[in-house]
């Protein structure tokens, strides 16, 4: 089992859709939970940080946490042609300060 | 903000030679990572350093890789001898006050050993 793991995709919606992205992680003792967009041949880019269960919203973005169920999700309203790109899951465990990326999920916005 | 520069963007040298990746973080950042990426494996931490101390290293693939930080403004990543395996986008991210916070990466360096 990866120690982060994501649906690699691609995930096709249409514009103006929502778009969802799971990630689930196995170390229970994780803190900190963060997700990237990359577009290709470009580096990361941070869109979010969530560290306590529940929502947390920014502009067309809401990632959600449930730590009990060791899943961290995020949702993208209104989708954009481009919101098209890789989205990072990373996780920090509890154990150590090293951010563990999952493989990435690829987005597709159609238009 | 000039962000986490790396250079140089791309490194196209043959088998054998030595390879070294430089980085400049951001100002104030105090965690340095320096990270690999291959359509194979993702994104890879190799090792991070905190207030210019290498704190963890055991992403390092190999002997051949080294990194060091001399001071707060400047980080290298070596590979002596390249191999073709080593191909990959290397980046270097930053971060400021402890690990938990966000990391914000450079524009990586594309090396192709042939």
């Amino acid at each position: 089992q990866k120690e982060v793991e994501q649906n690699s995709g691609p995930l096709s919606v249409p514009e103006g859709a929502i778009a969802s992205l799971n990630c689930t992680y196995s170390d229970r003792g994780s803190q900190s939970f963060f997700w990237y967009r990359q577009y290709s041949g470009k580096s990361p880019e941070l869109i979010m940080f969530i560290y306590s269960n529940g929502d947390k919203e920014d502009g067309r973005f809401t990632a959600q946490l449930n730590k009990a169920s060791q899943y961290v999700s995020l949702l993208i309203r209104d989708s954009q042609p481009s919101d098209s790109a890789t989205y990072l899951c990373a996780v920090i465990k509890a154990a150590g300060n090293k951010l563990t990326f999952g493989g990435g999920t690829r987005v597709l916005v159609k238009p | 903000d000039a962000g986490v520069i790396q250079s140089p963007r791309h490194e196209v040298t043959e088998m054998g030679q030595e390879v070294t990746l430089r980085c400049k973080p951001i100002s104030g950042h105090d965690y340095l990572f320096w990270y690999r990426q291959t359509m194979m494996r993702g994104l890879e931490l190799l090792i991070y350093f905190n207030n210019n101390v290498p704190i963890d290293d055991s992403g390092m693939p190999e002997d051949r890789f080294s990194a060091k930080m001399p001071n707060a403004s400047f980080s290298t990543l070596k590979i002596q001898p390249s191999e073709p395996r080593d191909s990959a986008v290397y980046f270097c991210a930053t971060g400021q006050g402890n690990s938990n916070q966000p990391q914000h990466f450079g524009d990586g360096t594309r090396l192709s050993i042939l």
